[in-house]
């Protein structure tokens, strides 16, 4: 099946750095890829579509300014939380799609975890 | 109201139990309908399609009702393993997909 790689698994950063955030199709090419996030015991809520050459699309109160996406090539796409704060503490997942006949799967990265001190 | 919303867990049975769980989506564009399985600290992951008609794959059987905007997912003879968070996951023909919340299962023995 499609593979999704996620880079890094978790990372442990100071207030007001940034961290930057790969996910990379592996064994196809994806036009499109998602990043959500993910607090504990919630579900996950999609913060971005990124597709491609172009700038990603984010969902209604998420920063793009904070949040920034960059989908270079077909197999790569960024998110780097910018000055990140303890409230960015959460789990961090990307997918990617892959079109099967008309059905539009989804494929996972394995998450980031990040944690703000 | 949310897009799509599933049953209130957590839901708690012994091995070897049936458990079913509903799902209901808002939007009458969805074109697809997926349950995926999330495991602590994880990544979800596919469990399977839902079909028109209906489909089963081992321990496990989907269904969905367009008319009434509902899925279901049934799984059969529980096993421990079984334990885990389950999404319903809906898309539109925009490419959208919206998660429900998930249902979580303990399967004890």
């Amino acid at each position: 099946g499609a593979v999704v790689s996620q880079h890094p698994s978790w990372v442990i950063c100071k207030s007001g750095t940034s961290v930057k955030i790969e996910c990379r199709s592996l064994d196809f090419q994806a036009t499109t890829m998602f990043w959500y996030r993910q607090f504990p015991k919630q579900s996950l809520m999609l913060m971005a579509t990124s597709n491609e050459g172009s700038k990603a699309t984010y969902e209604q109160g998420v920063e793009k300014d904070k949040f920034l996406i960059n989908h270079a090539s077909l197999t790569l796409s960024t998110l780097t939380v910018t000055s990140a704060h303890p409230e960015d503490s959460s789990f961090y997942i990307c997918s990617a799609t892959q079109l099967s006949g008309a059905w539009e799967k989804l494929f996972f990265g394995s998450g980031t975890q990040l944690s703000v001190l | 109201r949310k897009e799509v919303e599933q049953d209130p867990g957590p839901f708690n049975v012994p091995e070897g139990a049936t458990v079913a769980f509903n799902c209901t989506y808002s939007n009458s564009a969805s074109q697809s309908f997926f349950w995926y399985r999330q495991d602590c600290r994880k990544e979800p992951k596919l469990l399977m399609s839902v079909y028109s008609s209906g489909n089963e794959d081992g321990r496990f059987t989907a269904q969905l009702n367009r008319a009434s905007q509902y899925i279901s997912l049934l799984i059969r003879d529980s096993k421990l393993s079984d334990s885990a968070t389950y999404l319903c996951v809906v898309n539109t023909n925009a490419g959208k997909s919206t998660f429900g919340d998930g249902t979580t299962l303990t399967v004890k023995p």
